[in-house]
């Protein structure tokens, strides 16, 4: 089946300008999480929802970043005000509720800010 | 805090030879996960193994084994017969077992870029 798919694959921003990445997760999964990977931070967790709620957000690095979750199903990570160190991957992953440690990947989303 | 600690940076190895990466991590728990993802150039993170922390047996996937060594809290991935498509950077995770808490959570080391030299 369909796996977890990511929009834009690639996106190149000016700093200041806000930007929305999408992640699509497999289909039945409840769970989804966005991850970040930096070439100073390594991959780090930013934010986990169950369903349309996201009971932790603690990886979430500044209030310019917020993401939300409808219908169950699609995601939206909002960075607002880019900066040129939000310059990293970002990585979505699904999975079933009751199967956190199985949790596959999208193919990410290079964010570059100018 | 867990941490995971991956202390070769890059690893090469012969096509059709055995190669062995090293993972140590940190933890207080006794209940938890621990993982190795492949990812390759296209930025896929793929699944390889995994293994819980209360079996004993090491996880084997094929070509892909484990060296669990619970009370070192090291687990070392070990690839047997390198293919040129084993090429890629393989990450370490742990997360936690139990229930409640963060147990959803994965927690990286910084990875090993593995070469497959023909």
């Amino acid at each position: 089946g369909a796996g977890v798919s990511q929009s834009p694959s690639n996106k190149v921003t000016e700093k200041g300008k806000d930007v929305e990445l999408r992640c699509d997760p497999i289909s039945g999964h409840t769970a989804l999480y966005w991850y970040r990977q930096s070439l100073g931070q390594g991959l780090e967790f930013l934010i986990y929802f169950q369903g349309n709620s996201a009971p932790d957000k603690s990886g979430l690095p500044s209030d310019r970043f917020s993401a939300e979750r409808t219908g169950g199903s699609v995601s939206t990570l909002t960075i607002q005000r880019t900066q040129q160190e939000d310059s990293a991957v970002y990585l979505c992953a699904s999975s079933f509720l009751d199967r956190t440690y199985e949790q596959y990947f999208g193919p990410g989303t290079r964010l570059t800010v100018t | 805090a867990q941490t995971v600690t991956q202390s070769q940076p890059e690893m090469s190895v012969q096509e059709a030879e055995t190669v062995t990466l090293s993972c140590t991590y940190d933890t207080s728990e006794s209940d938890y996960y621990l993982f190795w993802y492949k990812q390759p150039p296209s930025r896929q993170m793929i699944l390889v193994i995994r293994q819980e922390a209360y079996k004993q047996q090491n996880a084997t996937e094929n070509r892909f084994s484990v060296n669990f060594q619970k009370a070192a809290k090291s687990f070392s991935l070990k690839i047997s017969d390198s293919q040129l498509g084993d090429a890629a950077m393989y990450f370490c995770a742990y997360r936690s077992g139990g229930s409640g808490g963060s147990n959803y959570k994965l927690t990286f080391g910084k990875g090993t870029l593995l070469t497959v030299n023909p």
